[in-house]
């Protein structure tokens, strides 16, 4: 079973920062917190992951709390092709990538123009 | 990362058949995943492919169902035997490409039809 709980939908106008919640209240010491999205049709894009640090690249930042029972997953510019449905997975480390992903039901974005 | 490539991309079979996906990757991995995507409903991991031994599969999956091949580190096949209309999915290949990224990832599917 996942072991997160997002948000089922959510809207965001375009041009806005999208603010994605995910809860993960009982992640372990070694598991990593990543998020992938999938567009209409498409396979899985990974977009970030971070432990408890957070976490900037190009396409969004990754904001874990102290606690790390929860994360907010920040896509600073949201445009109409961002509109997807966004993964929170949490995975142990593994060394040798021996854990696959268990995907949970996501969040479908939707990004209005 | 890593290209990933899935043949076909699309296909529409009669129940009773069995269909075969390849699984191409344009550089050596060291994991290789199989998952399903029922219509309207999040991924579902099948098995992890291994290397050179039989795949290890999830509760509720099984080899005479989905036979799994992956002769060396860039390829894997897999078969959908005795296929009935809820086999009707989207069929993901997912790769690690080294040991120490952990991160994954996937091919574009491919969207079956079970008629």
């Amino acid at each position: 079973d996942a072991k997160t709980t997002q948000p089922p939908s959510m809207d965001c106008a375009e041009g806005r920062a999208a603010n994605l919640p995910c809860n993960h209240s009982t992640i372990s010491g070694n598991e990593y917190v990543y998020w992938y999205r999938q567009i209409h049709s498409q396979g899985p894009q990974y977009i970030i992951h971070g432990l408890k640090n957070n976490e900037t690249n190009e396409m969004a930042s990754l904001i874990i709390t102290e606690d790390r029972k929860s994360s907010t997953l920040i896509l600073p510019h949201a445009t109409l092709r961002d509109t997807a449905v966004y993964y929170c997975i949490v995975r142990p480390w593994g060394g040798s990538g021996n854990t696959p992903l268990v995907f949970g039901k996501g969040t479908r974005l939707s990004v209005i123009a | 990362s890593a290209v990933i490539s899935q043949k076909p991309s699309r296909d529409i079979c009669q129940r009773g058949t069995s269909l075969t996906i390849q699984c191409q990757v344009d550089s050596q991995v060291t994991m290789m995943f199989w998952y399903r995507q029922q219509p309207g409903q999040s991924l579902t991991l099948i098995a992890t492919a291994n290397q050179g031994s039989e795949a290890t599969y999830e509760s509720g999956f099984v080899i005479d169902k989905f036979p799994i091949s992956r002769p060396n580190l860039t390829f894997s096949t897999l078969t959908v035997s005795n296929m009935s209309p809820e086999d009707s999915s989207i069929y993901l290949c997912s790769v690690v490409t080294r040991p120490g990224t952990d991160t994954q990832y996937f091919g574009p599917g491919t969207r079956l039809t079970v008629l």
